[in-house]
């Protein structure tokens, strides 16, 4: 089936730190969004991205929808004990309405 | 933002019972929804396309007799896991498909449910 690649699957970091994760694929993708999810809960919508080329940020967060619709990553800067968690991209694929998701990113602050 | 809840947010059942989850999509109308599984440290696996006032598209390998999906206003879906095993136990999510300006196309989950079977 279709697939994403996420990396890295976890990061052990101190706080301040800035953070960087991607995702990528063999196939062109029309939406790109970024989830964090939290222990016993949900994922939360951090970024949508529509558009190939798109750079949108959200507070400390910026991602970018990649030029050739096959990628996209997600930065945080200057990290805090609240980033602390699972990081999800999805994408859909052409006029599919599911998600694929990626494996998820654990990131792990040090105070 | 668009809000989607999920109720109950944890279930205990004995084996051979029937627990029903609902999911609702709290300020905006959703034609779509769809229904996810969760096992610990693993990404969400797709179950189910929930479409209002239609049948639901399942995934390969999900038992559409097992899982049974209702999605009979724009704001409510209804997973129903039947005669529930052990084997069952685990995180169910839903999510509500938004559709905006611009025909942008968004997912947003609820919290979602955590399915024990005795």
């Amino acid at each position: 089936g279709q697939q994403l690649n996420q990396s890295p699957q976890s990061m052990f970091i101190q706080e301040g730190e800035d953070v960087s994760m991607n995702c990528t694929s063999s196939s062109i993708f029309n939406t790109w969004l970024w989830y964090k999810q939290d222990p016993g809960e949900g994922p939360v919508l951090l970024i949508a991205l529509y558009k190939a080329g798109e750079l949108t940020s959200n507070g400390r967060l910026t991602a970018q929808f990649g030029i050739t619709r096959k990628d996209s990553f997600l930065n945080i800067s200057a990290s805090i004990p609240s980033d602390v968690g699972i990081y999800f991209c999805a994408g859909q694929i052409g006029g599919a309405q599911k998600l694929v998701f990626g494996q998820g990113t654990r990131l792990t602050i040090n105070p | 933002g668009a809000v989607v809840s999920q109720h109950p947010s944890w279930v205990i059942c004995k084996s051979g019972t029937s627990v029903k989850i609902e999911c609702r999509s709290l300020d905006f109308q959703a034609t779509t929804m769809f229904w996810y599984r969760q096992f610990p440290k693993q990404s969400l696996m797709l179950m189910a396309t929930s479409n209002e006032g239609s049948k639901a598209t399942y995934e390969q390998g999900v038992e559409k007799d097992k899982f049974l999906i209702n999605h009979a206003s724009l704001t409510l879906s209804t997973l129903t896991v039947t005669s529930a095993h052990p084997e069952d136990s685990s995180f169910y999510i839903c999510s509500a498909r938004k559709v905006g300006a611009g025909r942008t196309d968004t997912q947003y989950f609820g919290p979602g449910t955590r399915l024990t079977v005795l």
